[in-house]
């Protein structure tokens, strides 16, 4: 099992759409997740931190489940420039902290 | 806050020759650098890691002596792809870790830098 695994997309919504990513990891003493967005030939950004109460920030929407080891982003009201990559990230606690990327999920929103 | 610079931010070389780039963290101080590749429409994937005043720690299937990591400084650590073939032609990506506390540290990455060896 890969330590980070995501939808592999790719998911082409309408403007307006709600779209949801999922992501499960397989370490269970992971401890630190997030979302990144990457452009197209451009670096990875931070789009949020996931706790476990689950977290919100405007139109996106994290949540995280222990039990499942399950990670999710929901993006409402999708607009042209949220197409992106959107990547899940996962600390390896017992690796020096190190963090593990998934593959990415590919995002476009059309007019 | 939390700047990451790479230089260059892209190069083109000619096989066998050695190319050197640098990670810089420009308003903080990273004791741990990653240095990340990715080939096209896939992934990140973690070449080494790197610990100021240490060895770095390289992944599995990851030459350490074609890929050069040196962090001299805790704001600095450098790449050097050495006798660079155009199987190594990417995206190379540094990162460095902001700690506090440890359950939180989120890593910033650097913009990268484009490696073209013809």
């Amino acid at each position: 099992r890969k330590e980070v695994e995501q939808d592999p997309g790719p998911f082409n919504v309408p403007e307006g759409a709600t779209v949801a990513f999922n992501c499960t990891y397989s370490n269970s003493a992971s401890q630190s997740f997030f979302w990144y967005r990457q452009d197209c030939r451009k670096e990875p950004k931070l789009l949020m931190s996931v706790y476990s109460s689950g977290n919100e920030d405007g139109r996106f929407t994290a949540q995280l489940n222990r039990a499942s080891q399950y990670i999710s982003l929901l993006i409402r009201d999708s607009k042209l420039s949220d197409s992106a990559t959107y990547l899940c990230v996962v600390n390896l606690p017992y690796n020096n902290n190190d963090m593990r990327f998934g593959a990415g999920t590919r995002l476009t929103v059309k007019p | 806050g939390a700047v990451v610079s790479q230089h260059p931010s892209w190069v083109i070389c000619k096989s066998g020759t050695s190319v050197k780039i640098e990670c810089r963290s420009l308003d903080f101080q990273a004791t741990t650098m990653f240095w990340y590749r990715q080939f096209p429409k896939q992934s990140l994937m973690l070449m080494a890691t790197s610990n100021e005043g240490s060895k770095a720690t390289y992944e599995q299937g990851v030459e350490k002596d074609k890929f050069l990591i040196n962090h001299a400084s805790l704001t600095l650590s450098t790449l050097t792809v050495t006798s660079a073939h155009p199987e190594d032609s990417s995206f190379y990506i540094c990162s460095a870790r902001l700690r506090r506390p440890v359950w939180a540290d989120t890593q910033y990455f650097g913009p990268g830098t484009r490696l073209t060896v013809l």
